[in-house]
């Protein structure tokens, strides 16, 4: 079975200040690996994905995260973020099978 | 680009009501899936469907049934609602395994 551990719940950063969301995952198989946002009253939407090929995946809005076997890690980062960014940030683990596992979530808070 | 589409998106439900929640996709998707989202814990599978005819249980099935009669649509019931029913409702649909899914806006359901 696969868990998923995000590792920070909040983050608070200043707008154009780079973000980073840290995301670990645990599983003895190959997996997919996702972010999806929720904005407030908002049903979760797709950032990115990784499925296979360039551990480097970029997404929607700026965003990128990077597959790192080893370490088990998905992080998302985005180099400078908008007000507009606040908003809550799921990790989502797959192992080709019905089973989305989802990490516990990271608010965003961005400050002007 | 209606996507998901869960109804309705509010109740307020008295201890030991019933009620059937909704949620049909336009997008052909053979999976469907129907989780909660309760504070600080992301997203659980309570119960979710491979195919037209099929259900099977989740991570916290207890206290829902589900049924697929038609393919595009998943409906989700609670026979004696409870307070600890108290949540975000959240569908989601995909075409195969391992894909990413796509998600309703939530159905906000408190149990008095």
């Amino acid at each position: 079975a696969q868990s998923v551990t995000q590792l920070d719940s909040q983050v608070p950063v200043f707008e154009e200040a780079p973000v980073e969301l840290r995301c670990n995952y645990s599983s003895s198989v190959s997996v997919y690996l996702f972010w999806y946002v929720q904005y407030p009253n908002q049903g979760l939407q797709l950032l990115l994905k990784y499925l296979s090929g360039s551990t480097l995946v970029k997404g929607i809005n700026g965003f990128e995260a990077e597959f790192n076997k080893s370490q088990t890690s998905f992080h998302l980062r985005k180099p400078s973020v908008h007000i507009s960014d606040t908003a809550e940030y799921f990790c989502a683990v797959n192992t080709n099978d019905y089973k989305l596992s989802f990490g516990a979530g990271t608010t965003v808070t961005v400050r002007a | 680009n209606a996507g998901v589409t869960q109804t309705p998106k509010f109740r307020v439900l008295k201890t030991g009501q019933s009620m059937t929640l909704l949620c049909a996709q336009d997008m052909n998707h053979e999976y469907m899936y129907w989780y909660r989202q309760d504070p600080g814990m992301g997203l659980r599978l309570i119960h979710y469907s491979v195919g037209e005819g099929t259900t099977a249980k989740g991570e916290v099935p207890d206290g829902y049934n589900v049924s697929r009669l038609k393919k595009q649509n998943f409906l989700l019931g609670l026979e004696s609602a409870a307070p600890s029913q108290t949540s975000v409702y959240f569908c989601a649909s995909s075409d195969r395994e391992g894909q990413p899914q796509h998600f309703g806006d939530g159905t906000r359901l408190s149990i008095l």
